[in-house]
């Protein structure tokens, strides 16, 4: 197994443009999570998605941030406007079960925005 | 709604030596209990787990315990080697639910 996917590894982008992350999970996994990693605030959960539903986005930060799971392999995690307070490390994880299971985490996005 | 704290945040002990890391919870209906190992440039990887009905766990040099009257679990590495310096972090979760994570623990090892 590939284990998940996450794109680009990273990236640097100027305040104002609108950045999208990428997230693969697991085949067969049910839930994903978005988390945000930064050394103030440490690891953050966003939102998470179960069966394609997102069920809890109160980590989104504000109304710049969104997330969509279109289908069970992939999810986005949408920055518009970026600012320079969300640079940090941006992880996916998937489970096959919510809550109570192993997350396997992704390698992580790192964004930069100037 | 949960919180975790874990303690210490910083921990370096000599090659050879025992680490012990301290986690405690606030959710008296959370029933598991995940440890976490990050290396640099990697994202966390489940190193050993604890359900509610298990006081106490050991996979080799590793092992976690569990307080539930408390609220209180722990991780407990044993003859430490190089390679087990990294980030740590601890969790909690009840079913059905999202898991907390602690805010993790640099654990160094000296040679």
């Amino acid at each position: 197994d590939a284990g998940v996917i996450q794109s680009p590894r990273h990236e640097v982008t100027e305040m104002g443009q609108e950045v999208t992350l990428r997230c693969k999970p697991i085949s067969g996994h049910n839930s994903l999570f978005w988390y945000r990693q930064t050394m103030m605030r440490g690891l953050e959960l966003l939102i998470y998605f179960n069966n394609n539903v997102p069920i809890d986005d109160s980590g989104m930060p504000e109304d710049r941030f969104s997330a969509k799971m279109p289908n069970a392999s992939f999810s986005t995690l949408k920055i518009q406007p970026s600012e320079p307070r969300d640079s940090a490390v941006y992880f996916c994880a998937s489970t096959s079960r919510q809550g109570g299971d192993t997350q396997y985490f992704g390698p992580g996005t790192r964004l930069t925005v100037l | 709604g949960e919180n975790v704290e874990q303690h210490p945040s910083t921990l370096s002990v000599q090659e050879g030596d025992s680490a012990v890391i301290k986690c405690t919870y606030s959710d008296s209906a959370s029933n598991y209990f995940p440890w976490y190992k990050q290396e640099l440039g990697k994202g966390p990887q489940l190193i050993i787990d604890i359900r509610s009905n298990v006081g106490e766990k050991k996979d080799q040099r590793i092992a976690v315990t569990l307080n539930k009257t408390a609220k209180h679990f722990s991780l407990h590495i044993t003859e430490t080697q190089p390679e087990d310096s990294a980030v740590y972090f601890c969790a909690a979760s009840k079913r059905d639910d999202k898991i907390i994570f602690g805010k993790g623990t640099r654990l160094h090892i000296l040679p």
